[in-house]
């Protein structure tokens, strides 16, 4: 059994940019969900992707988006970024949507410059 | 807005037991009490979680006070690789993810 992982470790942007995260999750694990982990702060939930769909969303703007595929891999996608969206972003697997023993990849450090 | 508070920061001897407490005084009868670690550039990683009886692991216990208004998770003798921030979080069903206050930094000293 593999555990979470993301893709790539560190990445540095520039303002406008767009970016694509990607996150490989626990086999078996059909719910992923996307955290934003800005410095010296708790991650904030951004959504949940459950059997390809998003089936939740916490408080971001539409130019976050995600998309999840059959084979327990997800992305994480953010158009014309911010200076704020420079944080750790955590991707994390479940069994279930509302099931919140949710399993942690290592997160991808996003610079935006 | 997260429905707990917790200390900012707490110190334990290392091979002593480490109690973090939690206030959780909204929680509503249908939420869970989960307990979640991060350790430095890692993500959080999954602990333990109650309705309301105690609970135990092989990592931890968790003690829920009988009128659900607050908890206490013990590590029982913590190492220095239990230094970390400890997030505890009061969530119901659905898919609305977990919401994560600021957490206790535990700090194990040798």
């Amino acid at each position: 059994e593999t555990g979470v992982t993301q893709s790539p470790t560190h990445l540095i942007k520039t303002r406008g940019q767009q970016v694509t995260l990607r996150c490989s999750s626990q086999s078996g694990h059909n719910t992923v969900s996307w955290y934003q982990q800005a410095l010296g702060q708790g991650p904030q939930f951004i959504f949940q992707y459950y059997r390809e769909e998003e089936n939740g969303r916490g408080n971001f703007p539409p130019r976050f988006s995600g998309l999840q595929f059959p084979n327990y891999s997800s992305e994480l996608n953010v158009n014309a970024l911010e200076l704020d969206d420079s944080a750790l972003y955590l991707c994390a697997s479940s069994l279930a949507p509302g099931i919140h023993e949710q399993y942690f990849g290592p997160g991808t450090r996003l610079t935006v410059t | 807005d997260a429905k707990t508070t917790q200390p900012t920061s707490m110190d334990c001897a290392e091979g002593r037991a480490a109690n973090l407490p939690c206030n959780h005084s909204t929680i509503s009868g249908n939420e869970y009490v989960y307990w979640y670690r991060q350790i430095h550039s890692q993500g959080p990683q999954y602990i333990i979680h109650g309705l309301k009886n105690n609970e135990t692991n092989e990592m931890a216990s968790l003690i829920i006070t009988e009128d659900r208004k607050s908890s206490t998770l013990i590590l029982p003798h913590a190492t220095l690789r239990d230094t970390a921030v400890y997030y505890c979080i009061v969530t119901g069903g659905g898919a609305d993810g977990l919401t994560f206050g600021k957490g206790t930094h535990l700090i194990i000293q040798p």
